[in-house]
């Protein structure tokens, strides 16, 4: 079975502070695909990054990084500097190898909530 | 190009009404599915489909409809509405192929009350 945990419901913070999303996985897959997407207020689904499993290189855009850790099963997303634009749900999602039609697993969401 | 568009944006039903909620992505991606978001419970697929002519069921499925019998277009149908199906309801398409990863790009949402 596959699965997705986000056990933050909900985060508030204050502007500038950093704050990490955690996200734990569950796939007996060897091979799988794990992504972020921010719902913000709005409500659109937006992609942020896409991690292959073989590929546990941290990565970091701009005041994102995320780090990828096989041994702990484990996805985090870390905003640094937090802004009051990043206020939005946050999703994990994990795709499976063999998950015919690109289909997505979702956690619950984390609410982060920044205030000024 | 547009990406993937959703119609209606709101739309209000009564029990044992039936509706279809399109679909459109213009990206000639071959993947399409459908995802229903309710609070606390992050996003559930409904049904999907890797290819005109081809679809399947997802983890919640019962009470929907779907066919697709072109590249572009995904609807998804209420049979006959229940209040349980309130909610709001994504489309999402994505490119078969590994060196994309088959990320998937979402719709706007369809937002649907059942009353």
């Amino acid at each position: 079975a596959q699965k997705v945990t986000q056990a933050q419901t909900e985060i508030s913070v204050v502007e500038k502070e950093d704050v990490t999303l955690d996200c734990v996985y569950e796939t007996r897959d060897t091979t799988y695909y794990l992504f972020w997407y921010k719902q913000p207020p709005s409500g659109e689904l937006v992609f942020l990054i896409r991690r292959n499993s073989f590929d546990e290189q941290n990565e970091i855009s701009g005041r994102y990084s995320w780090n990828f850790q096989k041994s702990t099963s484990s996805f985090n997303f870390t905003i640094t500097a937090s802004q009051v634009v990043d206020s939005a749900v946050y999703f994990c999602a994990l795709r499976g190898f063999y998950n015919q039609g690109g289909k997505l697993i979702f956690g619950q969401g984390t609410e982060l909530s920044v205030k000024p | 190009n547009a990406g993937v568009t959703q119609t209606p944006k709101f739309q209000v039903l009564k029990t044992g009404q039936s509706m279809t909620l399109q679909c459109a992505q213009d990206m000639n991606h071959e993947y399409m599915s459908w995802y229903r978001q309710d609070p606390g419970m992050g996003l559930r697929l409904i049904h999907y489909s890797v290819g005109a002519g081809i679809t399947d069921q997802g983890e919640v499925p019962n009470g929907y409809n779907v066919s697709r019998s072109t590249t572009e277009d995904f609807p998804l149908r209420l049979l006959s509405a229940a209040p349980s199906q309130t909610s709001v309801y994504f489309c999402a398409s994505s490119r078969r192929g590994r060196e994309t990863g088959e990320t998937q790009y979402f719709g706007p949402g369809t937002r649907l009350l059942v009353l």
